[in-house]
């Protein structure tokens, strides 16, 4: 069963850059797509951006400017920098297989393993 | 505002059937497959629909999905007090190339 542990800090200053991490466990990183989803506190889900494991990546626009996603095949983990951080980027993060494949004359997608999520709280 | 659109809250009675919506467009739902998650309260969204109908192994074969056009559906069986949670529909979307979710629902089992 594969397993995804989020981990950094849970509290970053204004103007700072959020670093968190991303270990994933039960299986390897290697030939999957990964990603990064946030929530912040009582509202709905926004997808910030995947990385592939060969390290290409696409990010969502609203946040490209700021969002850097990497990946470190020799420690099946992957990680997340959102740079020049405001309030409005308190959130739960959470880390996600993002899984893909053509078949059947069709592409699929899910997102089908999440981690447990990791408050991040931007304050001074 | 959100992507995709759902109804901010449904609710039903232990033993019901009830279902919620997903409306979206031809370059997220009409171009590709919907997922469906359940987020109990406190904890990170669970999959619970894939690819339009499929459940993923132990998933009660309570929860199906449906998906015609530009819409999809979620339906629950069978109404118990533990379905009781925030319930997103997802699909990519072709356009922006981002994935894009409903604004959530919240269930109630009154």
């Amino acid at each position: 069963q594969v397993q995804l542990q989020e981990s950094g800090p849970g509290l970053v200053k204004p103007s700072e850059t959020l670093s968190l991490t991303c270990t994933v466990s039960g299986g390897s990183i290697s030939s999957y797509y990964w990603s990064w989803i946030r929530q912040p506190p009582g509202k709905g889900l926004e997808w910030i951006g995947y990385i592939y494991y060969s390290g290409s990546t696409n990010y969502n626009p609203s946040l490209k400017s700021r969002v850097t996603i990497s990946v470190d095949t020799s420690k099946n983990q992957f990680s997340l920098k959102l740079s020049s951080v405001t309030a409005a980027d308190t959130a739960v993060y959470y880390c996600a297989r993002d899984r893909r494949y053509y078949g059947s004359g069709s592409y699929y997608r899910r997102l089908d393993y999440w981690g447990q999520g990791t408050l991040v709280t931007v304050s001074s | 505002q959100s992507v995709l659109t759902q109804p901010p809250s449904a609710s039903g009675t232990p033993g019901q059937r009830v279902t919620i919506s997903c409306s979206g467009s031809s370059s997220n739902i009409g171009s590709n497959t919907v997922n469906w998650y359940q987020q109990l309260p406190g904890t990170a969204p669970k999959l619970l629909i894939y690819s339009n109908n499929q459940r993923p192994s132990g998933v009660p074969d309570r929860f199906s999905g449906s998906k015609s056009g530009t819409s999809a559906s979620l339906a629950i069986s069978g109404l118990q007090s533990e379905d009781e949670a925030d319930y997103y529909c997802a699909a990519w979307d072709d356009s922006l190339n981002v994935w894009v979710f409903g604004g959530g629902t919240k269930l109630t089992v009154l």
